[in-house]
Parts: C-alpha cells; sequence; structure tokens
C-alpha cells in the first residue's frame, strides 16, 4: 500500500542553522500538508499546499519557514534560522481529495 | 485554543470489550470528522471519518458515531485488540477552502490481553 515517507527520521541542528525537511507524497496525491507535534503537545497545522501554491498557512509559519515542491515527487518544508522552539515533530501529509489526509512518519527535529 | 478536546488522557480496557473514545469540539463550522491512532515514533494514521451530514459510518470494527446538537463524537472499537493499544486523535475540519485539521489532545488506550 501506498505510504507517505519522510527524511531524515531525526535531525540535530544548531540554533540558527537551516534544516530542510523533506517528504515524498503518495503519488496521486493532489493536497500537501505540513504539521508539527511539540512534545507533549497537540499535532499543529503549519501549511497547505495545492496546485504548486500555499493554500493556507497557520500563525506559526512565519517568514522563517517555506514550502516546495521542486520536481513533482518531493514536498520540502524549510526553516531558514532555527530556534529553540522549533524542536518537534514534524509531520507530512498528502491527500487525493480535500477531507483526506495520509500522514508520514515524521522527522524529528532537535535544536541545540 | 481549545476547539476540539478530548478530555479522557487514558483509556483501559479489556481484550475482547468495547473501547469507546469521546471528542468534543466547540467550533460549529466544522463539518468533517476523522480519527486517527498513532503508535509511538510513527506518524498518525487514518482510521475513519464522518461528514456532518451524517451521524454514524462504520467499518469493520470500528464505528463513529456524530451528535451535533451535542457537538460531541465518539469512537467505538469492538471487540478491542491488543494491537489497538495506542494514541487515538480526534480531528476536525471546517470544509470548504479550509483544509487544516485541528487536532485533539488524544487518548491513549490500552487493551489488557
Amino acid at each position: 500500500e501506498p505510504e507517505v515517507t519522510q527524511t531524515p527520521s531525526h535531525q540535530v541542528t544548531q540554533m540558527g542553522q537551516e534544516v530542510i525537511l523533506r517528504c515524498v507524497p503518495i503519488s496521486n496525491h493532489l493536497y500537501f500538508y505540513w504539521y508539527r507535534q511539540i512534545l507533549g503537545q497537540k499535532v499543529e497545522f503549519l501549511v497547505s499546499f495545492y496546485n504548486n501554491e500555499i493554500s493556507e498557512k497557520s500563525e506559526i509559519f512565519d517568514d522563517q519557514f517555506s514550502v516546495e515542491r521542486p520536481d513533482g515527487s518531493n514536498f520540502t518544508l524549510k526553516i531558514r534560522s532555527t530556534k529553540l522552539e522549533d524542536s518537534a515533530m514534524y509531520f507530512c501529509a498528502s491527500g487525493r481529495e480535500l477531507n483526506e489526509q495520509f500522514f508520514g512518519p515524521g522527522t524529528r527535529l532537535t535544536v541545540l | 485554543d481549545q476547539q476540539v478536546k478530548q478530555n479522557s488522557p487514558s483509556l483501559s480496557v479489556q481484550e475482547g470489550r468495547i473501547s469507546i473514545l469521546n471528542c468534543d469540539y466547540t467550533n460549529s463550522m466544522f463539518d468533517y470528522f476523522l480519527w486517527y491512532k498513532k503508535y509511538p515514533a510513527e506518524g498518525p494514521t487514518f482510521l475513519i471519518s464522518i461528514s456532518s451530514i451524517k451521524d454514524k459510518n462504520e467499518d469493520g470494527r470500528f464505528t463513529v458515531f456524530l451528535n451535533k446538537s451535542a457537538k460531541h463524537l465518539s469512537l467505538h472499537i469492538v471487540p478491542s485488540q491488543p494491537g489497538d493499544s495506542a494514541v487515538y486523535f480526534c480531528a476536525a475540519n471546517e470544509g470548504g477552502a479550509t483544509n487544516k485539521l485541528i487536532f485533539g489532545t488524544g487518548t491513549l488506550l490500552a487493551v489488557q490481553p
């Protein structure tokens, strides 16, 4: 059964460094999302992406964040200058239609 | 932001019995609800969903009930199996152009053999 995949599974970085989290959505899906879960807190929406542009973003998704679908298969989340509070599990999700979201296994980001 | 609430942080059930997980919401604009299961170190796995125009949806051992007047939904698992032990998240969206999911805090289900 097709799955959303994410790499790396764990990323450790120094505060102020840039990180790129990678996702390969399920191949015929059209809608793409990033969520995050800070330890002990809820899963929170970051951004949705459709038709090669952002369709919605949350307050968390400020100028430090960007998303890209560079080659028709990958979907990336970039954090330009990481902060300690960016440490979280980051989940990518995709769906064929609006009311469908299948999640990847997540990337654990640790900012030191 | 407590638009979706799961008031029971944990639930313990005997194998073979029914598990009932509850979820309350405050936003009357929500029109689609989903349940996800999550194991440690994995992403949420989609289980079952329900549109606001329905009051019940069933898929195998899983049934979701929606009571719009009470702004309450529940997930029933019958019969419960030890492999069902996981954190269960309720999520909702407003539909239309907004398809972001608002998640509850989750309920840890432990099914005892």
